[in-house]
C-alpha cells in the first residue's frame, strides 16, 4: 500500500455507539492530520499530531478522541454523536506539522463517510 | 491571519471549453499558495503550488494557476476541459510558521 489509507470508506452509526476511525500513511512523514469535510464549508482541521504528540486541537467536542500510538497511524474514537457530525472525515499526513508554512504538500486519505442517526 | 475566498461555488463548462476558478486571499505577509483537487469519493491531491520565484505555476493535468501579489489572487486556469475534470476544487493559503486554510471550494462540473 502506498500513500494514506483510511479505514472504513463509509460507517453509519447510532447516537449511542462507540466506533473508531483508522488512518495510516505509508509516507514516512511525522505529522498527522484529522479534518471534517461537511458540505458547503472550508475544511475544518481538527487535531494534529507531530511525532506522536498532539500540537493542535481545534476546540473540538470530547466526544470524538484522538489517538496516536506512532507516527504511522491515526486513530479517531468516536462516540454519542449527534447527527450533525455526519460528514466526510479526512485524514492528512505531511513532513512536518506546519507543512502548509513551509510551502510543503500535504497528502489526503480517502476519507471516512460518517452518518449518525 | 490568513484568509481565502473563492468567487464562485459552481462552474459549470462544456467539454473543450476554457475554465477560470477564482481565488483571493488575504494576508499582510509573504504567503505560499495551492491549489488541490477532489474527484467523486477521493481525497484531495494537489494540483500545483506557488512557494517562490515564476508567478506562472504549471500543474498536474494540463492546469496552471498564475500569483499576482497586486491583486491577491491565484486564479486557475485549462485552456480546454475534459469530462473527467469534473471535480472540486479548493484553494489553500498559507504563511510562514502557520498552517493551511482552505477555501470553501468550487464544484467544476464539465458537461458533453
Amino acid at each position: 500500500e502506498t500513500g494514506v489509507t483510511q479505514t472504513p470508506r463509509h460507517l453509519v452509526m447510532g447516537m449511542t455507539n462507540k466506533k473508531s476511525l483508522k488512518c495510516e500513511q505509508h509516507l514516512g512523514h511525522n505529522a498527522m492530520y484529522w479534518y471534517k469535510q461537511s458540505a458547503k464549508k472550508p475544511l475544518e482541521l481538527m487535531f494534529v499530531y507531530n511525532f506522536k504528540e498532539q500540537t493542535e486541537n481545534n476546540s473540538v467536542p470530547s466526544r470524538f478522541s484522538p489517538e496516536c500510538p506512532n507516527s504511522s497511524h491515526l486513530f479517531l474514537h468516536l462516540h454519542t454523536l449527534q447527527p450533525e457530525d455526519s460528514a466526510l472525515y479526512l485524514c492528512a499526513s505531511s513532513q512536518d506539522h506546519l507543512a502548509g508554512g513551509r510551502g510543503e504538500t500535504q497528502y489526503f486519505g480517502p476519507g471516512t463517510r460518517l452518518l449518525v442517526l | 491571519a490568513q484568509s481565502v475566498t473563492q468567487l464562485d461555488s459552481q462552474v459549470p463548462v462544456f467539454e473543450e471549453a476554457p475554465v477560470e476558478l477564482r481565488c483571493n486571499y488575504s494576508s499582510s505577509v509573504s504567503v505560499y499558495l495551492f491549489w488541490y483537487v477532489q474527484y467523486p469519493n477521493q481525497g484531495l491531491q494537489l494540483l500545483l503550488k506557488y512557494l517562490s520565484g515564476s508567478t506562472l505555476v504549471k500543474g498536474i493535468n494540463g492546469f496552471e494557476a498564475e500569483f499576482n501579489k497586486s491583486q491577491t489572487s491565484f486564479h486557475l486556469r485549462k485552456p480546454s476541459v475534459h469530462i473527467s475534470d469534473t471535480a472540486e476544487y479548493f484553494c489553500a493559503v498559507s504563511v510562514r510558521g502557520s498552517r493551511l486554510t482552505f477555501g470553501e471550494g468550487t464544484q467544476l462540473t464539465v458537461n458533453p
